[in-house]
């Protein structure tokens, strides 16, 4: 185990379709977190999930997103209808259950809407 | 509302001067401080958090809640600390600790 991991790593797509991003996190890690990063932006908050419940969600994760984490182990997102609004940077991050639990990040989804 | 604050986008120093990398918050309680860095092409990463009042390369950060601040500094910097370098506030509650982060500050050491 290396890390988070993210797949794929780029992704192009046109307007109007549905895509899905997975989150690897590292293998003992509970807690899963979801971040968009666009371009002069710091990351900001999507979602997390403590083991496969879905805790919090951000007023930026608007209908068209879903996030899952079925098993607890790896994370599904997934952007339906996508608009080119959504291009951006998908950020996932895994940490221990303990607060203040360090956030390791994953290399990023980099999403191009045309 | 919880808010960071990092008032400048790009930052260049020459090798061996001090660093600041500056950082404002705002938040009401009591949130916690980190700051994380990205260097080219790799992925984003814990330098440092308040509550652990340490010195990571040679970097450290005070938290003054007096002037909501939590300022990166330096007093020699090097060339391999050049890379993008983020501010971030948690405020845990019921276990939580998403992060809320600043717009980011470049920093450039110059040979």
């Amino acid at each position: 185990d290396t890390g988070v991991s993210q797949n794929p790593r780029h992704k192009i797509t046109k307007r109007g379709q549905n895509v899905t991003f997975r989150c690897d996190p590292i293998s003992e890690h509970n807690r899963l977190y979801w971040y968009r990063q666009t371009l002069g932006q710091g990351p900001e908050f999507l979602t997390y999930f403590q083991n496969e419940a879905q805790l919090e969600k951000s007023r930026l994760l608007s209908d068209r997103f879903s996030a899952e984490r079925p098993k607890g182990s790896f994370s599904t997102l997934e952007i339906q209808r996508t608009e080119q609004g959504d291009s951006a940077m998908y950020l996932c991050a895994s940490s221990l259950l303990a607060a203040g639990g360090e956030q390791y990040f994953g290399p990023g989804t980099r999403l191009t809407v045309t | 509302a919880q808010r960071v604050t990092q008032p400048e986008k790009l930052l260049s120093v020459f090798k061996g001067a001090p660093v600041e990398l500056k950082c404002n918050y705002s938040y009401s309680g009591s949130p916690e401080l980190f700051w994380y860095v990205q260097y080219s092409r790799q992925r984003l990463q814990l330098l440092l958090r308040h509550i652990s009042r340490e010195s990571i390369k040679g970097f450290t950060a005070d938290l003054n809640k007096g002037e909501t601040s939590f300022h990166l500094k330096k007093p020699f910097a090097q060339e391999e600390d050049s890379a993008m370098y983020y501010c971030a506030l948690s405020v845990p509650r019921a276990g939580a600790n998403n992060l809320f982060f600043g717009t980011g500050t470049r920093l450039t050491v110059i040979p």
